[in-house]
């Protein structure tokens, strides 16, 4: 079976503070992602990676970034941590470059800026 | 980009009844339309998907449906039982070297009662 962890499942932070988010798979998954999930807006592309070659900018990048240095491994930083980025974080995984393939999820991060 | 609208936003209904979800995309180039299943504490989980040279597609007690004309599809739950509850997600992307890309919609939160 296809395992993704998140290392931490609650997250409480101080605004301005630097957060980093890990994510790890155990497939040899090319492809990683994060998302932000919350009520009413569904999950919300943050940014993808492609192997540790190429990392991409999703649909709401702003006050994030992203670092993959080795492929199992994704991890999502916020520079200066904001009370607007309270969320839950999911990362995700699949293989190759088809859309087709099934995405692997965590089990989330539950991250609160105060 | 692709856009995806998901309604409604909760359902509820009796064990037995049948539930039906419904979602649009903006963008012609989307051709490949999975559904997840999140349950309570846990990562979304694909639960069925439609590609679409295929109109509908049936796996067990769910199936998919899309109209490619009209750019809407829907998931549709029939014989529904308590473990059904959970929060379901519509996503579109488009094959080929896309990374996997995929768009979700808002979210749908199915409740069932005995």
């Amino acid at each position: 079976d296809v395992k993704v962890t998140q290392s931490s499942r609650y997250l409480v932070k101080r605004t301005g503070e630097k957060v980093f988010l890990e994510c790890v798979q155990d497939m040899d998954h090319e492809n990683m992602f994060w998302y932000r999930q919350d009520p009413g807006l569904g999950l919300r592309l943050i940014y993808f990676s492609y192997d540790v070659k190429m990392k991409e900018k999703g649909d709401i990048p702003e006050g994030y970034s992203v670092s993959r240095e080795k492929k199992e491994r994704f991890s999502l930083i916020l520079e200066s941590a904001s009370t607007n980025q309270t969320s839950m974080y999911l990362c995700a995984s699949s293989f190759g470059l088809a859309v087709y393939n099934e995405q692997f999820f965590g089990p989330g991060t539950r991250l609160t800026v105060l | 980009g692709e856009n995806v609208e998901q309604h409604p936003s909760t359902l509820s209904v009796q064990e037995g009844d049948s539930a039906v979800i419904k979602c649009t995309y903006s963008d012609s180039a989307s051709n490949y339309f999975p559904w997840y299943k999140q349950e309570l504490g846990k990562g979304p989980q694909l639960i069925i998907d439609i590609r679409s040279n295929v109109g509908e597609k049936k796996d067990q007690r769910i199936a998919v449906t899309l109209n490619k004309t009209a750019k809407h599809f829907s998931l549709h739950i029939t014989e529904t039982q308590p473990e059904d509850s959970a929060v379901y997600f519509c996503a579109a992307g488009a094959g080929g070297t896309s990374y996997g890309k995929l768009t979700f919609g808002q979210g749908t939160i199915l409740t069932v009662h005995p």
